[in-house]
């Protein structure tokens, strides 16, 4: 079946260091959301990206989707500790919502 | 606060057992999902539902049944219990059936022992 590829599967920095975490997937995706759970928490949605090469920012944080619809990318400028949690893609193919395996991400401060 | 009701946050039952969860979605929304996570392991994708019909499967097992009512609420049963079911339940729900955020419940913690 379909598989988005997360990487990495966890990161540790230093709080002020910048963050990025990738999917890929091997067939082209309708489009690819992004979530956050903390931890001890439910998965919260972050943000949609449906056209090719599209680029969105929300304060610290780029979120990009590749020009083939196959890959994305969500870089977290100067970490803080409150951005502590998983970070999940999760890519459409046609009717299911496939979830990447997820960046655990841990902030030292 | 997401808008998703599951109930009960917490099961705690013992093999071959069975058991219902339950999940209201949010206002308006008419598509539901449920996921299962396990520890340290993402979201795998069960089944969903958009107005009372299934609409897509992933890979839920032939012990486990979901169904949608007409008020919207569903629920997943879980049967025939193994301790390898012991995980995280989620349910989400969207506006639309596909292309839509969702928005997630706060779980369901199953522990099967």
């Amino acid at each position: 079946g379909q598989q988005v590829m997360q990487i990495p599967q966890y990161q540790h920095v230093q709080e002020g260091e910048d963050f990025t975490t990738y999917c890929n997937s091997s067939t082209t995706l309708s489009n690819i959301q992004w979530y956050k759970q903390r931890p001890g928490g439910h998965p919260v949605f972050l943000i949609q990206l449906v056209k090719s090469g599209e680029v969105k920012k929300q304060k610290r944080l780029t979120f990009q989707f590749g020009e083939a619809k196959k890959n994305s990318s969500l870089h977290i400028t100067a970490t803080q500790t409150t951005d502590v949690g998983t970070y999940f893609c999760a890519g459409e193919y046609g009717n299911k919502l496939v979830f990447g395996a997820g960046t655990i991400l841990r902030v030292k401060s | 606060d997401s808008g998703v009701t599951q109930t009960p946050k917490h099961l705690i039952t013992a093999t071959g057992q069975r058991v219902t969860l339950r999940c209201s979605p949010r206002s308006g929304d008419l598509s539901v999902y449920w996921y299962q996570q396990s520890l340290d392991q993402g979201l795998q994708f069960l089944i969903q539902y958009y107005n009372g019909e299934e609409r897509a499967k992933g890979n839920i097992l032939e012990r486990f049944s979901a169904q949608q009512f007409p008020d919207l609420h569903s629920e997943l049963n879980l049967s025939s219990l193994e301790l390898g079911d012991s995980a995280l339940y989620f349910c989400a729900s969207s506006v639309r059936p596909n292309n839509s955020p969702l928005h997630f419940g706060n779980g369901t913690r199953l522990t099967v022992t």
